[in-house]
């Protein structure tokens, strides 16, 4: 079962900051939170992950809440570009290796 | 740099026959994870390798199986085929320690099966 959720879609418009949060509230302390998009069923591009300290790549930033509970990320300047389903993911430890265990996801739409 | 290779990218397959899906990790990578989408429905994890040897098993139906090569390329057998089987299949792979220590697995683009 997955252990996220997440809006089924939003909308932003193109050069704002596009902000998709996630609650993960039954997440371990060792789990990590990963967020993936994934443009008209190609292979799901990895974007960012982290797990209790707020990270910041070239693609995006990643905001946890202290209590680890939600996350949001964040697309500084949204291009039409990015609209794409968005997956925020909590990495699972498996029986002998660790799992992403993936939610619904939410439908980004940047308008022009 | 290489990512991860998948073949075929589009395939079509009569219900009862099989199919084989081939997936060559990123160099250097030595764990392979297949993932199974439907139409309109998110990933779901089917089986995972490391170092040639079956690590994690999920939703894998029993008529599927897969293995993991000396070379590290997996490949994924699909046998008596039903139309529900249709589906975008993923594969992944990433460096395990490197896994391990918190960081990222990375995506094939993925091998459409049609079942007809």
């Amino acid at each position: 079962d997955a252990k996220t959720t997440q809006p089924p879609s939003m909308d932003c418009a193109e050069g704002r900051a596009a902000n998709l949060p996630c609650n993960h509230s039954t997440i371990s302390g060792n789990e990590y939170v990963y967020w993936y998009r994934q443009i008209h069923s190609q292979g799901p591009q990895y974007i960012i992950h982290g797990l209790k300290n707020n990270e910041t790549n070239e693609m995006a930033s990643l905001i946890i809440t202290e209590d680890r509970k939600s996350s949001t990320l964040i697309l500084p300047h949204a291009t039409l570009r990015d609209t794409a389903v968005y997956y925020c993911i909590v990495r699972v430890a498996g029986r002998s290796n660790y799992q992403l265990i993936w939610g619904a996801g939410t439908k980004l739409i940047i308008k022009p | 740099a290489a990512g991860v290779i998948q073949s075929p990218r589009h395939l079509i397959k009569e219900k009862r026959e099989t199919a084989t899906l081939k997936c060559y990790p990123i160099p250097r990578h030595d764990t392979v994870y297949w993932y199974q989408q439907g139409p309109g429905q998110d990933p779901q994890f089917l089986i995972s390798f490391y170092e040639k040897m079956q690590s994690d098993k999920g939703s894998i139906p029993d008529r599927f199986s897969a293995q993991q090569f000396s070379d590290y390329h997996s490949e994924l057998n699909m046998s008596s085929l039903e139309l529900g089987d249709s589906a975008l299949y993923f594969c992944a792979s990433s460096l395990a320690r490197s896994w391990n220590s918190g960081n990222t697995i990375y995506f094939g683009e993925g091998s459409w099966l049609t079942v007809v």
